[in-house]
């Protein structure tokens, strides 16, 4: 079965900071990689995926992730964070089946 | 528009009532699944469907049945329920592109 590990439980940066949320799974075979963004009181939304190819993946709002499959990693990074990206943050993980593993979650705090 | 309808929105139960979450979904997608989301714990899967008729146990199932009938629709239900299950519940589906689609949730507090 496959798991996902978020280290950072809250993160707090100033508006122009850089970021960059680490993401670990553990699955055996082909991995598909998700990061879904939570604002507050709302459904998940998808930020950006990966299934193959370049391991450099651009997603929406100026979010990018990078696949390193030797260290089972897919950190979520964005150059220069703005206050309206507070949120809470989670990376998931598929594996040969459909069912999503998520990790337990980033909430996000930007201050203006 | 298409989506994921989840419904109730809000919903306050007393220890050991029933009830039933709906879940429907108007994009003939195939799979559909429950989760269950609490602080610090991100999202735990209770129940899955591959298709009708076909459903299957996630990661918290106790406490907690469902039922696949057509493909629209997926409903998770509550037989007694606990203080222990209040929590927001997301309904999501995907075909097989991996494409989820989430619902909107369900509050439920249990007193």
């Amino acid at each position: 079965a496959q798991s996902v590990s978020q280290h950072n439980h809250h993160v707090i940066l100033s508006e122009a900071a850089s970021l960059e949320l680490g993401c670990n799974y553990s699955y055996g075979g082909t991995v598909n990689l998700f990061w879904y963004v939570q604002y507050p009181g709302q459904h998940l939304q998808l930020l950006l995926k990966y299934f193959s190819g370049d391991p450099l993946v651009k997603g929406i709002k100026g979010f990018e992730a990078e696949f390193i499959k030797s260290k089972f990693s897919f950190n979520l990074r964005k150059p220069s964070v703005q206050w309206s990206d507070t949120a809470e943050y989670f990376c998931a993980v598929t594996g040969s089946a459909r069912q999503l593993t998520f990790g337990s979650g980033t909430q996000l705090t930007v201050l203006p | 528009n298409a989506g994921v309808t989840q419904t109730p929105k809000f919903q306050v139960l007393k220890t050991g009532q029933s009830m039933t979450l709906q879940c429907a979904q108007d994009m003939n997608h195939e799979y559909m699944s429950w989760y269950r989301q609490d602080p610090g714990m991100g999202l735990r899967l209770i129940h899955y469907s591959v298709g009708a008729g076909i459903t299957d146990q996630g990661e918290v199932p106790n406490g907690y049945n469902v039922s696949r009938s057509t493909t629209e629709d997926f409903p998770l239900r509550l037989l007694s329920a606990a203080p222990s299950q209040t929590s927001v519940y997301f309904c999501a589906s995907t075909g097989y592109n991996y494409g989820y689609t989430f619902g909107s949730g369900t509050r439920l507090t249990v007193v």
